[in-house]
């Protein structure tokens, strides 16, 4: 059975720089059926897609995003990453990673739990 | 992008019941990119649906989906009480995009 679990700080400083892993169980990420994405959601807002990476290092960006993410995949620990640079008590939300099933279909098949980043001084 | 609009906002319904969330794309959605989850308080999202009408495993036949181009429709046939969540939408085309969601709340 998949995990992923999410791993990182939980309190982040405004204007410095988000990083979170996903760690990958029960599976690897040099599948070549999926991509590893990243979604946050504010408290009691809605989702978000952040972006997605494809083993090969390939990866994807919410346009309203792509200035400030970097996601990066690391098959080697079998395990993907998030950065978020410059933040603002709007990036505070609970962080998911995600793998998203690719061509001919995508979708969110497995989540991890969650990880709750607050930006605060 | 694409913009998802999911309604109603909240569906107030007793168990028993049968629920209907929309989900509008404002441009044409292939069917294969669009998805449907179930979020409980404090839970990851859940799949339920793919391609637009195609349950996930562990699904039950309660749940269904159909639409194409624009209108996409979950439908809970029948609510049992483990039902009563947020459901979101999903579509991938030149982009990834969520709907804001749909509270199923018990009346």
């Amino acid at each position: 059975q998949l995990q992923l679990q999410e791993s990182g700080p939980g309190l982040v400083k405004p204007s410095e720089t988000l990083s979170l892993t996903c760690s990958v169980s029960g599976g690897s990420t040099t599948s070549g059926n999926y991509y590893w994405g990243w979604i946050r959601q504010p408290p009691g807002k809605g989702l978000e897609w952040i972006g997605s990476i494809y083993y090969s290092g390939n990866a994807y960006y919410n346009p309203s995003l792509k200035s400030r993410v970097t996601i990066s995949v690391d098959t080697s620990k079998n395990h993907f990453s998030l950065k978020l640079i410059s933040v603002t008590a709007a990036d505070t939300a609970v962080y998911y990673c995600a793998r998203l099933t690719r061509l001919p279909l995508y979708y969110f098949d497995y989540w991890g739990q969650g990880t709750l980043v607050t930006v605060s001084s | 992008e694409i913009v998802l609009t999911q309604s109603p906002g909240t569906l107030s319904l007793s168990p028993g019941e049968r629920a209907t969330l929309s989900c509008r794309a404002s441009q044409s959605v292939s069917s294969s990119y669009l998805a449907w989850y179930q979020q409980k308080p404090g839970q990851a999202p859940r799949l339920l649906i793919y391609g637009a009408s195609s349950r996930a495993t562990g699904i039950p036949d309660r749940f269904s989906g159909s639409g194409s181009g624009t209108d996409f429709t979950l439908t809970i046939s029948r609510l049992e009480p483990e039902d009563f969540a947020v459901y979101y939408c999903q579509q991938y085309g030149n982009s990834l995009t969520f709907g804001g969601g749909t509270k199923v709340e018990i009346k």
